[in-house]
């Protein structure tokens, strides 16, 4: 089944730390995106690539870095810069970039401890 | 300034009751709305919305969209437990990078027994 695989679910971080969530397609879409949840706060967008090779950085990109060197990969990684990086963290792609198939991952729930 | 407004922010009823979940947006260029369940992962797709006073509907679910007055209502008829849920709604700009969504804040809908 076609799908987008988010892992790891739960993932513990000290502070100073680098983590990278994984994020994999296997939609063929070639828009990927990093969104951020915090309670009672919408989706709010970190990072989105259209293409590979390419990434543009969305209204919270400061203290996260991502990569797309694979259509089907979009790495991300919340640096020792991110001064709040406990939320909960969803990718997503699209086709072309059409809000039709918009798909979701499952989420990974970051917490610095 | 928040481009999608919902209310309430916050909502909780007994079972078989009606509810109804508001969403105003401010785009340049409106292409679609989008409403989304999520109960602890991922969103989940409910409906999209392009047209104004064309009512889409999926059971006890229904949904309409005013571009005059730049608002959408999702009903739900006789809630049930499991319609307990955060609702998304999300707005795609047409004047934005493609595939590009605005969230809302969401609805937490809590339905008791």
């Amino acid at each position: 089944d076609g799908g987008i695989t988010q892992s790891p679910k739960y993932l513990f971080r000290k502070e100073g730390q680098n983590v990278t969530l994984s994020c994999e397609q296997n939609l063929n879409h070639d828009a990927m995106y990093w969104y951020r949840q915090d309670p009672g706060q919408g989706l709010r967008l970190i990072y989105y690539s259209q293409i590979v090779n390419d990434f543009q950085k969305g209204d919270i990109a400061e203290g996260y870095s991502v990569s797309r060197e694979k259509k089907e990969s979009f790495p991300l990684t919340v640096t020792s810069a991110q001064k709040n990086p406990t939320a909960f963290y969803l990718c997503a792609s699209s086709i072309g970039g059409s809000a039709y198939g918009y798909t979701f991952g499952s989420g990974t729930r970051l917490t610095v401890v | 300034e928040d481009k999608v407004v919902q209310s309430p922010l916050s909502l909780v009823v007994h079972e078989g009751d009606t509810v109804t979940l508001n969403c105003s947006y401010e785009v340049t260029n409106f292409r679609s709305l989008l409403w989304y369940k999520q109960e602890k992962k991922a969103p989940t797709f409910l409906f999209m919305l392009t047209s104004s006073g064309i009512e889409k509907k999926s059971g006890r679910l229904s949904s309409i969209l005013d571009k005059k007055e730049l608002f959408s209502i999702l009903n739900i008829t006789a809630t049930q437990t499991g319609d307990s849920a955060i609702y998304l709604c999300a707005v795609h700009d047409r004047g934005s990078t493609l595939g590009r969504l605005y969230f809302g804040r969401g609805t937490q809908l809590t339905v008791w027994p």
